[in-house]
């Protein structure tokens, strides 16, 4: 089993929808997580991260972490195009290993 | 946050020869990583980049097909050697915080080996 699992898409919706990308994992002792954003031919750009359980917002990206189902979400509100790149999840137990997932390709359609 | 420059962004190599990918960061920072993604994976982690002593590599990745440079705390090199066309893919280094709980992303170097 995958420390980090992702759903690979790929994810199509229309503009201003409301997007939920999800992660889910294994290994309990994760406490840092984050959302990485690459648009094709970029590096990953960090998104959002969050330590332990709970929510975090900025904008119109929302992070939830709920450790005891060992699943987190991202999610963004109206949705617009220059939101289309692929978004990575990443998990941490104690900052020296860092687990990827595969990542989800969303497009978003005028 | 840190900014991060990767050197060259993209090269088209022929098999058998070397590359030297540069990674330049505009702070100190402990840790530094090379990382390859090939098309729809996910990111793998080659090797941790240490100041002042060898490369800790991870399975499957060894320093005399990567070998690691890293003179100082905002620079370091990655060198792949031998190349074949498996080794085409976009290198990344990366830097985590002094906290060292997330990490920031160089823009990618673009290797094709024909």
């Amino acid at each position: 089993q995958k420390e980090v699992e992702q759903d690979p898409g790929p994810l199509s919706v229309p503009e201003g929808a409301i997007v939920s990308l999800n992660c889910t994992y294994s290994n309990s002792a994760f406490q840092y997580f984050m959302w990485y954003r690459q648009y094709s031919r970029k590096g990953p750009e960090l998104l959002m991260y969050t330590y332990s359980s709970g929510n975090k917002e900025d904008g119109r990206f929302t992070a939830q972490v709920d450790k005891s189902s060992k699943y987190i979400s991202l999610f963004i509100r109206d949705s617009q195009p220059s939101d289309s790149a692929t978004y990575l999840c990443a998990m941490s137990p104690t900052g020296n290993q860092f687990y990827f997932g595969t990542g989800t390709s969303l497009t978003v359609i005028p | 946050s840190a900014v991060i420059s990767q050197k060259p962004s993209r090269d088209i190599c022929q098999r058998g020869t070397s590359l030297t990918i540069q990674c330049q960061v505009d702070s100190q920072v402990t840790m530094m990583f090379w990382y390859r993604q090939q098309p729809g994976q996910s990111l793998t982690l080659i090797a941790t980049a240490n100041q002042g002593s060898e490369a800790t590599y991870e399975s499957g990745f060894v320093i005399d097909k990567f070998p690691i440079s890293r003179p100082n705390l905002t620079f370091s090199t990655l060198t792949v050697s031998n190349m074949s066309p498996e080794d085409s893919s976009i290198y990344l280094c990366s830097v985590a915080t002094l906290r060292a709980d997330t990490q920031y992303f160089g823009p990618g170097t673009r290797l094709t080996v024909l």
